[in-house]
């Protein structure tokens, strides 16, 4: 099955900085990836996503890209807020199919 | 408001007790899937359901159950049988033809 790596695990910034997460894949064929915020004690919030077609795609100051060939994409968040201080989780499918989700980043934005 | 519910928040069982975890949505959506959230790791799927009376195994079904009776409710049961109960479970949904999963809020399961 799917095998999904994530990097690093605990991340602070200083607000205004960017915070920058990166997974791994192994299987190929997957061909959608998602990212997901966390709040404590809150069920996951998805935050964007990207498919194997394209390689960047961008929603305010998060964007994530994706290296097909290398087998990893990454989540890219810009100008950092307090309010972005969570756990943020990846994950990669084949559409239609099970998810297989990262071990989480827990982002700490300094005031 | 469309969305996904689950109850209780928190539950508390004694061990050998068997626990059946709630999630109802409105979404309209026809598949439904079960996770356990532990600390430090990401999410592991249990059960999984693409329509009504039908649903797979996931990574980790061990000790779980589930039924699928109506397109809106998949509940899940933890049996005496699931070693080690305590975690975060987490149900989800989604139209099962496009991408995306939505996220209920959680029930907390402790059992000592």
């Amino acid at each position: 099955g799917e095998n999904v790596e994530q990097h690093p695990s605990t991340l602070s910034v200083q607000e205004g900085d960017s915070a920058v997460i990166k997974c791994t894949y192994s299987d190929s064929a997957s061909n959608y990836f998602p990212w997901y915020k966390q709040e404590l004690g809150k069920g996951p919030q998805l935050i964007i996503d990207i498919r194997s077609n394209v390689g960047e795609k961008k929603d305010q100051r998060i964007a994530v890209t994706l290296n097909k060939t290398a087998k990893h994409f990454s989540l890219h968040i810009t100008e950092t807020q307090p309010e972005d201080s969570a756990v943020y989780f990846c994950a990669a499918s084949i559409i239609g199919n099970q998810f297989y989700f990262g071990t989480g980043t827990s982002l700490t934005v300094i005031p | 408001d469309g969305g996904i519910t689950q109850s209780p928040k928190y539950l508390f069982r004694k061990e050998g007790q068997n626990v059946t975890l709630s999630c109802e949505q409105n979404l309209n959506h026809d598949a439904m899937y079960w996770y356990r959230q532990d600390p430090g790791q990401g999410l592991r799927l249990i059960y999984y359901s693409q329509i009504v009376n039908d649903f797979q195994k996931g990574d980790i079904a061990e000790g779980y159950s589930v039924s699928r009776e109506k397109k809106e409710s998949f509940p899940l049961t933890v049996t005496s049988a699931q070693k080690n109960p305590t975690a975060f479970y987490l149900c989800a949904s989604s139209t099962g033809r496009s991408y995306e999963q939505y996220f209920g809020p959680g029930t907390r399961l402790t059992v000592t």
